[in-house]
């Protein structure tokens, strides 16, 4: 069974740019997480959907994060337009409902220049 | 607000010395916990976990940890220490059951010869 995959694995942009990053989860896990660390702190929560409904997106930094799931499958997290602390380490999760352990992907790093 | 502190970012041990990784939350309602380790240009992969019933449990690799609510702790460790355990290890607590991760900063382990 193919685990949670993410892309790109690096992205480099600059300050302005927009950048989206996807998230493929396990199939059949309904709940889709989107985490983020941020370079020397703890990983934080950003949002969580149930297949295509946001359940919790208390996280969100703020309005330039804007993230879907289509038809409840894949997930994308784009950021427009970039800035300097958004650079980090994106995590996504995704968990079958019965469950509940979250299995994760390998991460996508962001650095904005 | 639930909230995990690992102490100590850097712990180092020699090859076969006892592993100790400190964690301690803070919870409103029965935490769910979890340990949860990185290795270089990996994911995060679960080591172990609590939610209810006995308190101390077993993962993967060798390590086990214990809940104790009086101390709000939950230690990782492992008898013997392998050069294969150098990685990065995350505390995480979620309340309510299965939900979303409120993680700790991480503590890195280096094992030496």
């Amino acid at each position: 069974e193919a685990g949670v995959t993410q892309f790109p694995s690096h992205s480099v942009i600059e300050k302005g740019q927009t950048v989206t990053l996807r998230c493929d989860p396990i199939s059949g896990h309904d709940n889709l997480y989107w985490y983020r660390r941020v370079m020397g702190k703890e990983i934080k929560f950003l949002l969580h959907f149930v297949k295509e409904s946001k359940q919790d997106e208390s996280g969100m930094p703020n309005n330039r994060f804007l993230a879907e799931r289509t038809g409840g499958t894949y997930s994308t997290l784009k950021v427009q337009p970039a800035e300097l602390e958004d650079s980090g380490v994106y995590f996504c999760a995704s968990s079958h409902t019965k469950s509940g352990e979250q299995y994760f992907g390998p991460g996508t790093r962001l650095t904005v220049t | 607000a639930q909230s995990v502190t690992q102490l100590g970012s850097h712990v180092s041990v020699s090859e076969g010395a006892l592993v100790l990784l400190r964690c301690n939350y803070s919870s409103s309602v029965p935490p769910y916990l979890f340990w949860y380790v990185q290795y270089p240009n990996q994911g995060l992969q679960l080591l172990l976990k609590y939610t209810t019933g006995a308190t101390l449990v077993k993962g993967i690799n060798g390590f086990e940890a214990e809940f104790k609510k009086s101390e709000t702790s939950f230690h990782l460790t492992k008898p013997s220490a392998h050069m294969s355990d150098a990685a990065e290890y995350f505390c995480a607590v979620s309340e309510g059951g299965y939900n979303k991760l409120i993680f700790g900063a991480g503590t890195r382990l280096a094992v030496h010869p």
